[in-house]
């Protein structure tokens, strides 16, 4: 079956330096993954989805990789600052392709 | 982005009661919407997947007759939580998307405790 990693539990970072979050999958070949941020007692909301012909998708200071001989994605904050802290989750689609399946996410602390 | 409503935010009831949570999509009809559930520090579950007119369908392990969903319109679905016990206490989740879209849109989410 599909499996989700993201590489840690808890990123803590300096204000203006870049975060780095790891997702890899396996036993499975995504159409397109997604990145979501939840803060704490709220849903998710959309970042940013990049498709599998795609290595590089930017949204302002957000930036994702993906790379699908490794399996893996990279999320990046540049210039990260402490209204940045919160859970990130990566997304893919299921087999099916009729719903998303989460990663446990990665919580980002941002401290100034 | 598209706007999913979900209600109430926080509900607190006794065991063997029933609760039920709404998901309505506020600005576009969803003939599909995702119920989800997290305990804390872990990944979102998939719980089941709403289809308007038709039976949802249910993620396995996931028990359809406790777990009630109902999606009567295009804009709403239900879930209701039928004889709550404690280990029942999570917080749900539905989501949605706009036809045409591959993100989704999330609803504010439910936390539940049953006492």
């Amino acid at each position: 079956s599909q499996k989700i990693e993201q590489n840690s539990e808890a990123l803590n970072i300096q204000e203006g330096k870049t975060a780095t979050l790891t997702c890899n999958y396996t036993n499975y070949s995504p159409a397109y993954l997604q990145w979501y941020r939840q803060d704490p007692g709220r849903g998710p909301v959309f970042l940013l989805l990049i498709r599998e012909n795609e290595k590089e998708k930017r949204k302002e200071r957000l930036k994702v990789t993906f790379d699908t001989t490794l399996k893996q994605s990279l999320f990046h904050i540049t210039a990260s600052q402490p209204a940045d802290s919160a859970t990130y989750l990566c997304a893919l689609d299921n087999q099916a392709g009729t719903a998303l399946i989460f990663g446990k996410g990665t919580t980002l602390s941002v401290s100034s | 982005g598209a706007v999913v409503s979900q209600h109430p935010s926080r509900v607190i009831c006794k065991s063997g009661t029933s609760v039920k949570i709404e998901c309505r999509s506020l600005d576009f009809q969803a003939t599909t919407m995702f119920w989800y559930r997290q305990f804390p520090k872990q990944s979102l579950m998939l719980m089941a997947t709403s289809n308007e007119g038709s039976k949802a369908t249910y993620e396995q392990g996931v028990e359809k007759d406790k777990f009630l969903i109902n999606h009567a319109s295009l804009t709403l679905s239900t879930l209701t939580v039928t004889s709550a016990h404690p280990e029942d206490s999570s917080f749900y989740i539905c989501s949605a998307s706009d036809p045409g879209d591959t993100e989704a849109f999330f609803g504010q989410g439910t936390r539940l405790t049953v006492v």
